[in-house]
C-alpha cells in the first residue's frame, strides 16, 4: 500500500496570504495525485487532479504541482471560504486508493 | 446537476448487518463506475469499494474484503453497499462518490450517511 503523508497537520494563515500544503508518497505515484477540500459537516470536493489540473469550477487561486513522491497544493490568496481540511489522494496504485491524513487550514 | 443521496445508515450491534443505498441523478448512472468512501468520526478518508459501470468488476479495500459487498441497479440509478459482520471500527460516515472515469478518483460526492456500530 502506498502511504500518503501530509504536512503540516495544521496551517494557520491570515486571509489574503498564501498557503502551501505538502503531500508525500511512500513511493512514486507519477502525476496520479488529486487534492480535495472538505469543510465541516460537508462532503469532500475535488479540487485538483493529475497533480496540477483544476477540476471544473475551481478558482485559479488553487494550484497544484509536483510529480513522483513530492506534491504541493498552493492557495495564492486565502479567502474566508478556503478555511477547511485538504486531503491528497493517489490513484496510481489501482486497485488500492489511498488518502493522506489531511491538512487543516485555519484562520490565524 | 449531479446529485448523490445516501440512505440506510443507523446504529447496529457488532456482528450485525446493514445495507446502504445511494440514489443518483443528473448524469447517466449506467455509464460510470461508482465508489464508497468512509470517514471515521474526526478522522481522514478511507476508500472502501468500487464497482464498474456495468457491475462486471468490483474491488474492495482489504479492511472490508469478505464482509462488504458493493452492487448496483442501473434500472433504478442506485448504488448499494451490503455490510455484514460489522465491527466497531466500521463506525463512520459513508459517502458514495462518482468515478471520474478517466482516472480512479472521485469527482462528485454525496452528503454521506452515518453508520454506528455499538452495543
Amino acid at each position: 500500500e502506498i502511504v500518503m503523508t501530509q504536512s503540516p497537520a495544521t496551517l494557520s494563515v491570515s486571509p489574503g496570504e498564501r498557503a502551501t500544503l505538502s503531500c508525500r508518497a511512500s513511493q512514486s505515484v507519477s502525476s496520479n495525485l488529486a487534492w480535495y477540500q472538505q469543510k465541516p459537516g460537508q462532503a469532500p470536493r475535488l479540487l485538483i487532479y493529475g497533480a496540477s489540473t483544476r477540476a471544473t469550477g475551481i478558482p485559479a487561486r488553487f494550484s497544484g504541482s509536483g510529480s513522483g513522491t513530492e506534491f504541493t497544493l498552493t492557495i495564492s490568496s486565502l479567502q474566508s471560504e478556503d478555511f477547511a481540511v485538504y486531503y491528497c489522494q493517489q490513484y496510481n496504485n489501482w486497485p488500492s486508493l489511498t488518502f493522506g491524513g489531511g491538512t487543516k487550514v485555519e484562520i490565524k | 446537476q449531479v446529485q448523490l443521496v445516501e440512505s440506510g445508515g443507523g446504529v447496529v450491534q457488532p456482528g450485525g448487518s446493514l445495507r446502504l443505498s445511494c440514489a443518483a441523478s443528473g448524469f447517466t448512472f449506467s455509464s460510470y463506475g461508482m465508489h464508497w468512501v468512509r470517514q471515521a468520526p474526526g478522522k481522514g478518508l478511507e476508500w472502501v469499494a468500487f464497482i464498474r459501470y456495468d457491475g462486471s468488476n468490483k474491488y474492495y479495500a482489504d479492511s472490508v474484503k469478505g464482509r462488504f459487498t458493493i452492487s448496483r441497479d442501473n434500472s433504478k440509478n442506485t448504488l448499494y453497499l451490503q455490510m455484514n459482520s460489522l465491527r466497531a471500527e466500521d463506525t463512520a460516515v459513508y459517502y458514495c462518490a462518482k468515478d471520474q472515469q478517466l482516472e480512479r478518483l472521485f469527482d462528485y460526492w454525496g452528503q454521506g450517511t452515518l453508520v454506528t456500530v455499538s452495543s
